[in-house]
């Protein structure tokens, strides 16, 4: 199960950062990655990024959002976080994180969604 | 910006079959498995079929899903109210190296 927390509401030019709490599994499993994936009206469903570990920590993220993201794992609270730096208002969005195991390429389970909005 | 196509929307009436296509190409849908997802109102997307055609314990075998060459289809019979939502198609794709999603298609019951 994967519980989201985070702000709902973030200022322009401001960094977005929303934790994914993981129970049942362990963020460190070499047996999954661990995904975060928006979707707002304007975009669909845009994947970000993941982090995975195999002997070390790895990260691969979009080209969209490479410049300003971080996904970064914190194993003793067992959950993985997202940091979107300089948000704009095209941030607004509805943000989740996923597990992907390692045997396929399908998103199971879903967090169950933060609405992130950003204004002033 | 979605490098899957799929119909913007589809319906049917109780009882029918609904089938929704998802169009990929060579670095997605042709090289790796295809995953399909239901979206409810409000809630986040739920995985309805992994690697191209299997189903999840719990989805009913109304849902099924094939997949040839770069592209894929997601069919539901018997269609029920409850099957009202917003479905998704995803794949691995190598020029993004990263996941891509489908556009979205909106089932209706009329």
């Amino acid at each position: 199960q994967l519980q989201q927390s985070g702000p709902g509401l973030v200022k322009p030019s401001q960094t977005l950062s929303i934790t994914c709490a993981i129970s049942g599994d362990s963020v460190s499993t070499m047996s999954a990655s661990w995904s975060w994936i928006r979707q707002s009206p304007s975009r669909g469903l845009e994947w970000l990024g993941r982090t995975y570990y195999r002997t070390k920590w790895n990260t691969d993220y979009a080209v969209s959002v490479r410049s300003r993201i971080t996904i970064t794992p914190d194993t003793p609270k067992n959950q993985v976080s997202l940091h979107l730096m300089s948000v704009t208002p095209d941030d607004t969005a509805v943000y989740y994180c996923a597990r992907v195991s390692s045997s396929g390429y399908h998103f199971d389970p879903w967090g169950q969604g933060t609405l992130v909005t950003v204004s002033s | 910006q979605s490098v899957l196509t799929q119909p913007p929307s589809a319906s049917g009436t109780p009882g029918q079959r609904v089938t929704i296509s998802c169009s990929g190409s060579s670095t997605n849908i042709g090289s790796y498995p295809v995953s399909w997802y239901q979206q409810l109102p409000g809630t986040a997307p739920k995985v309805l079929i992994f690697t191209n055609s299997q189903r999840p314990s719990g989805v009913p075998d109304r849902f099924s899903a094939s997949k040839s060459g770069t592209s894929a289809s997601l069919a539901i019979s018997g269609l029920q109210s409850a099957d009202e939502a917003d479905y998704y198609c995803s794949a691995w794709d190598d020029s993004l190296y990263g996941y891509a999603f489908g556009t979205g298609t909106q089932v209706t019951v009329l």
